[in-house]
């Protein structure tokens, strides 16, 4: 069964740090999403990503934040330079094409831990 | 968007049935309902979706009443590894002015009881 896939699984960083999340969606979905999820809270949504191009972001994705799919596999998201606060679960999730009507049939990767010092 | 209500936790023991019940009293015309399941630092996992009456899958079943305020989902015969934070949503599948973001509540920890 196809899988989404992230990498690291951890990744420690200082503060004031650039770091890349990696994700690799199931190959024949188009949409694309990141979520955080801060320790023992709720999942929220960061941003959603088609044809190349964001289609909606929430207030937590700010200019520190950015987004890329630079080849036909991997999506990314960077974050320029981490804050304590960004210390969280990160997941992307990809969703089949929106013929279907599946927007929130989401598949959901196993998460990168992220802890800024 | 239309807000959800499902309780906190709810307990059970292994071979039972389990239904979780979610309140969405404002749910729009075009609104879908839709579930997951999380484990502790894992992903969501989509369980199932419906829009009216009855859907099952090989995981669960889902129950929507005539007037669509609320929804059900059942797990039948419960295991100890259906022991998880179960979501309802609800919302515009077909993309809406959100386009598949999904709005995640506190959900229901369900604990499973050998």
């Amino acid at each position: 069964e196809p899988e989404v896939t992230q990498t690291p699984s951890h990744q420690v960083t200082q503060m004031g740090q650039e770091v890349i999340l990696r994700c690799v969606p199931i190959s024949n979905h188009l949409y694309f999403y990141w979520y955080r999820q801060i320790l023992g809270q709720k999942v929220e949504f960061l941003v959603s990503f088609y044809n190349n191009e964001i289609s909606e972001k929430s207030e937590i994705f700010d200019d520190q934040f950015s987004v890329e799919r630079p080849d036909g596999s991997n999506f990314t998201l960077k974050i320029r330079s981490t804050k304590l606060e960004d210390s969280a679960m990160y997941f992307c999730a990809s969703s089949p094409a929106s013929g279907t009507g599946k927007f929130h049939e989401q598949y959901f990767g196993p998460g990168t831990r992220l802890t800024v010092t | 968007l239309a807000k959800t209500t499902q309780p906190i936790s709810m307990d059970s023991y292994e071979g039972q049935e389990v239904n979780i019940t979610c309140s969405h009293n404002n749910i729009a015309t075009n609104d879908y309902i839709t579930w997951y399941q999380q484990f502790p630092s894992q992903g969501p996992r989509f369980i199932i979706q419906g829009y009216k009456t009855k859907v099952t899958n090989e995981v669960a079943s889902l129950f929507i009443p005539a007037d669509r305020k609320s929804s059900t989902l059942s797990l039948p015969r419960v295991s100890l590894s259906d022991t998880a934070v179960y979501y309802c949503l609800v919302g515009d599948i077909l993309g809406g002015s959100t386009l598949g973001r999904l709005y995640f509540g506190r959900g229901t920890q369900l604990t499973v009881w050998p």
